[in-house]
């Protein structure tokens, strides 16, 4: 029973270059998130999917897409990368809209220069 | 959103109670405080959430006040790997906004 499994944990991009950052649940949960977070301090919402076929923008949507594959997974796609977005991105899912909880992933360091 | 404050830092000894407070004044009657963790550069780990009731579970427990406005989180016996930066957060629909926390260190 893996949780929450978050693909690569590490990346470096050159700026302009795109990858698809990949998390996958085994937890039957609805819910799932995309959060940055930079050195120092909380974490950011980037996008969300409260449940499968729907997602939503957070509060720093900007340079991101998502899709939400199927009930297990929910991948993060930035098109043309930039330094702005160096940072640690964590994926997190829940049952049903928050109330039981979040549980995160170990998160990917992703380096842009 | 309901905004959370927090203490940025505290201190507490190993084997005594540690005590984050965090106020939350423009809270809604329906929204839940949660609490969670983040050991290093770890994913955060939830520790507890409560609505207006006290609650405690096996990791901590969790004292809201009457008027809802301010809560604190108790470690009840803090050990060197409760050493974490901590954060109070006041859930809006299916969304966590997390604030910068209160790095909590643990000392022997």
């Amino acid at each position: 029973n893996a949780g929450v499994t978050q693909t690569p944990k590490f990346q470096v991009l050159k700026t302009g270059q795109s990858m698809t950052l990949q998390c996958a649940q085994d937890m039957n949960h609805n819910s799932m998130y995309w959060y940055r977070q930079d050195p120092g301090m909380g974490l950011r919402l980037i996008y969300y999917s409260a449940s499968e076929g729907t997602t939503d923008k957070g509060e720093v949507p900007n340079g991101y897409n998502v899709s939400r594959l199927n009930k297990r997974e929910f991948s993060l796609r930035l098109e043309s990368a930039a330094p702005s977005q160096t940072s640690v991105y964590f994926c997190a899912t829940t049952l049903d809209r928050g109330y039981y909880g979040y549980t995160f992933g170990s998160g990917t360091r992703l380096t842009v220069v | 959103d309901a905004k959370t404050t927090q203490p940025t830092s505290m201190d507490c000894a190993e084997g005594r109670a540690a005590n984050l407070p965090c106020n939350h004044s423009t809270i809604s009657g329906n929204e839940y405080v949660y609490w969670y963790r983040q050991i290093h550069s770890q994913g955060p780990q939830y520790i507890i959430h409560g609505l207006k009731n006290n609650e405690t579970n096996e990791m901590a427990s969790l004292i809201i006040t009457e008027d809802r406005k301010s809560s604190t989180l108790i470690l009840p016996h803090a050990t060197l790997r409760d050493t974490a930066v901590y954060y109070c957060i006041v859930r809006v629909g299916s969304r966590l906004t997390f604030g910068e926390g209160t790095q909590l260190t643990v000392n022997p």
